[in-house]
Parts: C-alpha cells; structure tokens; sequence
C-alpha cells in the first residue's frame, strides 16, 4: 500500500528548542524521502531530502535521519527561531518512481 | 533562474463548467508532476510526465481529470464537469528527471467551484 503517517499533527516549541517530528512509510520500495515546508498561502520548499543509501543527513540546524528496517525518518530542528514556524510534510516516493506520498503535515509554532 | 510557474493564480467556476490549469516548468526539467492540496491536508499526488509522456497516472480521480504534455515543457491539466469536490490548490512541481530528484513546486492554482 502507499501510505505515510506523520507525527505529531501540532507541535509548540520555544525559541531555541529543539523540534523533531517523526514519519513513517509503507513501501518497501521506498528510496527517497524530502521535507518541505510551507507557510501560509506559499509553496511548499524543499528543506531537505535523503535518500536510502545513508542513514542521516546534516544542513545547519536542520537534520534528517532514516532508520529503513522500521521504515521510519524524522526531522530534527535545532535552535529554533520563529521563522521556523510553518507547517512541514514529509514524503517518500512510491516503488522507486517519481509519485511521492504526502504525510498530514505538522504545524510547528515557535514561541519567542 | 525561473522557477516553476503556474496560471491562472485564481480560477472560480461554475459546477459543470470545463477549466484549464496551465504549469511552465523550470527550464530542463524532464519530469513534470501534478499534485492537488485540500485545506490542511498534504499534497496529493495525480499524475506525472518524463518527456511528453504519462508515466504515472494513478492519482487522477476519475476520467474527468485529464493532462497533456505535448512538447515536452508546458502541460496543462484539464478537468471537466466541475464539481465542487474538486475545489483545491492544484500544485505542479518539475525535477531534472524522475525518481530521485527534488521536485519543485511552482505556487500552485487555487480553483474555487462554486
């Protein structure tokens, strides 16, 4: 099946915490795995991405791990700033292909 | 460079109505993909092209739903009989090739059917 559960739904944080938020996927096949976050009435952007070959992956204060046996990635936001604030999905591409599966997204609120 | 564009911005139909939903993707880019956001919802997948051809077409709803990419650059999706389910953002996003590429994401077209 082609599916991808995103955890949490809202997430809270005060300037200079750490925020992490956890997805999980269905296709084995699955090999790659992008981040995008869209603030309101924008564009989703590309944050970061990974792919299966490496278990994690650093730019800056953003971080992305990928843990393949339990078909599990999360991002990691260090030092947040309220600029961070946005929502963020999650996806992975189906069978190897082009099609990604989109997860709920989560709502990050960074409080100054 | 340019990035992926989208017209219209808006578009409000009627039920029934046909529309057009035109995607300019950046320039090179092989693959071509559409997707359709709801209100708090993630992007659903619909359709996407390598070249000028459909490889992927799973996401379409039904076959009111239709897209071409005759050239190879440009493609325009095109619903008929509108409904208001299909009241959405439709987003496009274009990448150098399929597969494990970034996909980038022009800033979509909000179709309103009322």
């Amino acid at each position: 099946g082609e599916n991808v559960e995103q955890h949490p739904s809202t997430l809270s944080v005060q300037e200079g915490d750490s925020a992490v938020i956890k997805c999980t996927y269905s296709d084995s096949a699955s090999n790659y795995f992008p981040w995008y976050k869209q603030e309101l009435g924008k564009r989703p952007q590309l944050i970061i991405d990974i792919r299966s070959n490496v278990g994690e992956k650093k730019d800056q204060r953003i971080a992305v791990t990928l843990n393949k046996t339990a078909k599990h990635f999360s991002l990691h936001i260090t030092e947040t700033q309220p600029e961070d604030s946005a929502v963020y999905f999650c996806a992975a591409n189906y069978n190897q292909g082009g099609k990604l599966i989109f997860g709920q997204g989560t709502e990050l609120s960074v409080k100054p | 460079g340019a990035g992926v564009s989208q017209t219209p911005s808006n578009k409000v139909t009627e039920k029934g109505k046909y529309v057009e939903l035109r995607c300019d993707p950046i320039s090179g880019h092989t693959a071509l993909y559409w997707y359709r956001q709801s209100l708090g919802q993630g992007p659903e997948f619909l359709i996407y092209f390598q070249g000028t051809g459909a490889a992927d077409d799973s996401g379409l709803p039904n076959d009111r739903f239709f897209a071409v990419r005759p050239e190879g650059s440009v493609s325009t999706l095109k619903i008929q009989r509108t409904e208001r389910g299909d009241s959405a953002v439709y987003l496009c996003a274009s990448s150098p090739s399929q597969g494990l590429y970034e996909q980038y994401f022009g800033p979509g077209t909000r179709l309103t059917v009322t």
